[in-house]
């Protein structure tokens, strides 16, 4: 089973600044198959990035994902107030299709 | 619209079954896989399994193998998700969620239930 580790648990930022979420694999997830997704209280996860680096339909480009391997990172180039959530990386390369622990992005 | 309705929420007791249901439309049902998440309250999100309705080719986690029953009823283009006897750490909020592209198990899940939340308690 592939081990995802997302870091930091939680993100202190404020609106306009810049994320940068980070998660590993504890081996190497082929093919790039490697997603993002997006939950907030009370909401079913949104897919926001998938292969590593597409987005999703209807994501806007300030959602980009990069790496390969067994590093990834998901970068949000400018908080705005609706992007406060918590956020996982799942690969789908091997099975179980394993999920990170999330990453709590949170108003500071 | 690509849409996927569960079932409402569910209140057991230990030992009982119970049956949840995820009702696809806007799509080929039968083209495209159906898997299911499970989260625990304050918890992260473990998949569970997948079923491909076209021919029910189901997998599993090791992790909830034996635990739970995946199908799908093409004929009313639903997938359900099944435990023969709950237990109280079965309480949980269930996704379901399709594959993103079609025919293809190694996707991602681009369209998600709105979620059943499955309390047991005695």
């Amino acid at each position: 089973e592939i081990v995802l580790t997302q870091s930091p648990g939680t993100l202190s930022l404020s609106p306009g600044e810049r994320a940068t979420l980070s998660c590993r694999a504890s081996q190497s997830v082929s093919g790039s198959k490697l997603a993002w997704y997006q939950q907030k209280p009370g909401q079913a996860p949104r897919l926001l990035i998938y292969g590593a680096s597409s987005r999703a339909t209807g994501i806007p480009d300030r959602f980009s994902g990069s790496g390969s391997g067994t590093d990834f990172t998901l970068t949000i180039s400018r908080l705005e107030p609706e992007d406060f959530a918590v956020y996982y990386c799942q690969q789908y390369d091997s099975s179980p299709r394993t999920f990170g622990q999330g990453t709590k992005v949170e108003i500071k | 619209e690509v849409q996927l309705v569960q079932s409402g929420a569910e209140v057991k007791k230990p030992g009982e079954s119970l049956k949840i249901s995820c009702k696809g439309s806007g799509y080929s049902f039968t083209t495209y896989w159906i898997g299911w998440v499970r989260q625990m309250p304050g918890k992260g999100l473990e998949w569970m399994g997948i079923i491909y309705p076209g021919d029910s080719d189901t997998r599993y986690s090791p992790s909830f193998q034996g635990q739970v029953t995946i199908s799908a009823d093409r004929s009313i283009t639903t997938a359900y998700l099944q435990w023969s006897s709950l237990k109280a750490s079965d309480t949980a909020m269930y996704y379901c969620a399709r594959s993103r592209e079609a025919g293809m198990l190694h996707r991602s899940f681009d369209s998600w239930g709105q979620g059943t939340l499955v309390t047991v308690s005695s």
